[in-house]
C-alpha cells in the first residue's frame, strides 16, 4: 500500500487566493483526519470524518476553512480566502476505525504571502 | 472531552543516556496510548502503544509503562541515540478520535 497520499507537497499562494489541499487515505480505512501544525500552536485537528461523514469539525477555525469527503479515496481541505496566519503544514491522517492507530500523510506545507 | 499533558516540553540528553517523557490523561474510558515520533520536516509516525490491560510493553530501546489508577503512562528510551532527536507525541482516547499531546523535542548530543 502507498500510504496516505497528499498532494500537493507545498503550496505557494498569495493572500486572498484559494487553496485546495488533497487527500487519498490507505484503502480500507474507515476514518480520515486533517491537522494543522505550527510552532506556535502544535499539531491540532481540525475536522475528522467517518464512513465519508463529518463528524466534528470544531476544530476547523474559521468559515474561511471548509472540508469534503465524497468518496471513500478522496478528501479536500479548502481555505478560501488565504491568509498568511493560515500558513503551516497540513497533514491528513487515516486509520481502520475513529479510535485506531493513524497513518499520518507526508504533509503539505501552505505559505501564503 | 479527553485532555493529555506531555512533560517535559524538551529534553536534552547525552548519547547513552536514558530519556523519559511522561503524560497525563483525564478522560477514565480511555485505553489507547499511542506515542508518535515526528523527526525534522517528516510526518508523526507511530513508535509504540499500548492498551488498557497491559502495564508495560517494550520494543528494544522503547518502552511504555501505563498506570491507569493515577491516569498517566509514560514513554521510556534506553541507550539513546542521535538518531533518536525528533519530537516526540502522546495521544490518549477511549473509544473517540486521538487526543494528542503537546508534544517533545528530545535532542540527544553525540
Amino acid at each position: 500500500d502507498a500510504g496516505v497520499i497528499q498532494s500537493p507537497r507545498h503550496e505557494v499562494t498569495e493572500m486572498g487566493q484559494e487553496v485546495t489541499l488533497r487527500c487519498k487515505p490507505i484503502s480500507g480505512h474507515n476514518s480520515l483526519f486533517w491537522y494543522r501544525q505550527t510552532m506556535m500552536r502544535g499539531l491540532e485537528l481540525l475536522i475528522y470524518f467517518n464512513n465519508n461523514v463529518p463528524i466534528d469539525d470544531s476544530g476547523m477555525p474559521e468559515d474561511r476553512f471548509s472540508a469534503k469527503m465524497p468518496n471513500a479515496s478522496f478528501s479536500t481541505l479548502k481555505i478560501q480566502p488565504s491568509e498568511p496566519r493560515d500558513s503551516a503544514v497540513y497533514f491528513c491522517a487515516s486509520s481502520l476505525k475513529i479510535y485506531n492507530e493513524q497513518f499520518f500523510g507526508p504533509g503539505t506545507r501552505l505559505t501564503v504571502l | 472531552g479527553e485532555n493529555v499533558e506531555q512533560h517535559p516540553s524538551t529534553l536534552s540528553v547525552q548519547e547513552g543516556d536514558s530519556a523519559v517523557i511522561k503524560c497525563t490523561y483525564s478522560d477514565s474510558a480511555s485505553n489507547y496510548f499511542p506515542w508518535y515520533k515526528q523527526e525534522l520536516g517528516k510526518r508523526p509516525q507511530l513508535i509504540i502503544d499500548i492498551r488498557s490491560n497491559v502495564g508495560e510493553k517494550k520494543d528494544q530501546r522503547i518502552a511504555v509503562t501505563l498506570n491507569k489508577t493515577a491516569k498517566h503512562f509514560s514513554l521510556h528510551i534506553t541507550e539513546t541515540q542521535p538518531e533518536d532527536s525528533a519530537v516526540y507525541f502522546c495521544a490518549a482516547t477511549g473509544y473517540s478520535t486521538l487526543t494528542f499531546g503537546k508534544g517533545t523535542m528530545l535532542l540527544v548530543s553525540p
